[in-house]
């Protein structure tokens, strides 16, 4: 199994609604990322977490919010959000294997949000 | 930070010709560049990588260069197919998890 399911594929909140991003690999990595991407641009590095902990937080604006719940799982807490938010959303994970400092990243078919 | 560079930006080939596309990397402690081709409405996937300690690495009809002195790094489709036509986007890497995309580059290959 190579892959990484992310759910929901759509969401359309309003600026006051909570709602949280799913992600979830059963490959065995131990990082796993958050991703933003605005149509035709790069992907831009949210968060990192390695083995359950937060390693990298790219100075992301505390109206998201990471959670790992075990090394299978990731969530991405929305709240308060703005409509420049308004993107999508891509989670990715890599095997961090011991020796090795850079392994492929595998990554989820992303949730497109919409910030209404 | 990394700040990696690409060009160009969009590409047109004919069918059976070949597609380069080029990168350039800021921090010379970066150590792994990756190239992700991304088709519309999907995810990345990885195409092709290659590690400091390599200077060339082919893979069928896809190749990628390292100079790491010019910091530069260049990814090669041959006998390009319209199944080539998609987003390609390079990235550097100094450390583990920490991966900095370029702009990306629309490749086009006209049937």
């Amino acid at each position: 199994d190579t892959e990484v399911t992310q759910t929901p594929k759509h969401l359309v909140m309003g600026m006051t609604n909570k709602k949280s991003l799913k992600c979830e690999q059963h490959m065995g990595h131990r990082a796993m990322y958050w991703y933003k991407q605005k149509a035709k641009k790069p992907p831009e590095l949210m968060f990192v977490y390695s083995y359950e902990k937060l390693s990298i937080n790219e100075s992301v604006p505390s109206r998201f919010s990471p959670e790992c719940p075990n090394s299978s799982l990731l969530n991405l807490h929305l709240h308060a959000l703005q409509p420049e938010d308004s993107a999508l959303y891509l989670c990715a994970s890599s095997q961090d294997r011991a020796g090795t400092l850079h392994a492929e990243a595998f990554f989820g078919q992303g949730t497109r949000l919409t910030v209404v | 930070g990394e700040n990696v560079e690409q060009h160009p930006s969009t590409l047109s080939v004919q069918e059976g010709d070949s597609a380069v596309i080029k990168c350039t990397y800021s921090d010379s402690a970066s150590n792994y560049f990756p190239w992700y081709k991304q088709e519309l409405g999907k995810r990345p996937q990885l195409i092709i990588d290659i590690r400091s300690n390599v200077g060339e690495k082919k893979d069928q009809r896809i190749a990628v260069t390292l100079n790491k002195t010019a910091k530069h790094f260049s990814l090669h489709i041959t006998e390009t197919q319209p199944e080539d036509s998609a987003v390609y986007f390079c990235a550097a890497s100094r450390a583990p998890y920490q991966f900095y995309f370029g702009t990306g580059t629309s490749l086009t290959v006209i049937p």
